[in-house]
């Protein structure tokens, strides 16, 4: 079965500052990881995800993630936060031809 | 763009009503599920479809039904609305069983029951 934690219900940071939000999975097949991002009042939007290939994956908004399978990571970083990026961030693994499993969510905070 | 319409963004219900919640995608999707989101508890699969007239429950189906008889059509149904099912609600698709495909989501219905 799979499985998805977050470390960190909330992260806040300043502007410009480094934003690192961690994911760690369990999966008893090789997993495919993305990242969404949730804006007030609004339904999730894919961020990026990771299927196979390039273990370093860029998304939108500057955003990246790299996959460790040595460490069953997926952590989501950003070199300079923005304001704009204030947001709840969902990460998720899927299992073989079903829906997403999600993490809790971490919320970041960003101020000025 | 995949479009996915939650028909309501509010609904105010009161307790043992029967409630409808509507979704309607526009690409030609095989998939659809249905999520309920709590503060703290992230996203919990209610049911999802693979196919029209196809059904499966996920991880918490009590209390909740599903009805799938077109392919663009997703309905989730509460038979009697309880207090703890006021949660806001969620609804995805996706373009075919591959699990590398990624879900797109409605807005979300915000259900209150009283």
């Amino acid at each position: 079965a799979q499985s998805v934690t977050q470390l960190g219900s909330h992260v806040s940071v300043s502007e410009g500052a480094l934003v690192l939000l961690r994911c760690n999975y369990s999966s008893s097949v090789p997993p495919y990881l993305f990242w969404y991002v949730q804006y007030p009042n609004q339904g999730l939007q894919l961020l990026l995800k990771y299927t196979t290939g390039a273990t370093l994956v860029k998304g939108i908004n500057g955003f990246e993630a790299e996959f460790k399978k040595s460490e069953t990571s997926f952590h989501l970083t950003k070199p300079s936060a923005h304001m704009s990026d204030a947001a709840e961030y969902f990460c998720a693994v899927s299992a073989a031809g079903t829906a997403l499993i999600f993490g809790k969510g971490t919320t970041l905070s960003v101020s000025s | 763009d995949v479009k996915v319409t939650q028909s309501s963004r509010y609904l105010v219900k009161r307790t043992g009503e029967k409630v409808f919640l509507e979704c309607v995608q526009d690409m030609d999707h095989e998939n659809m599920f249905w999520y309920r989101q709590d503060p703290g508890l992230g996203l919990r699969l209610i049911y999802f479809s693979y196919d029209v007239k196809m059904k499966e429950k996920g991880d918490i189906p009590e209390g909740y039904s599903v009805s799938r008889e077109k392919k663009e059509r997703f309905s989730l149904i509460l038979e009697s609305a309880s207090t703890n099912q006021t949660s806001m609600y969620l609804c995805a698709s996706r373009a075919d069983r591959l699990y590398n495909s990624p879900l797109h989501f409605g807005n979300g219905t915000r259900l209150t029951v009283t």
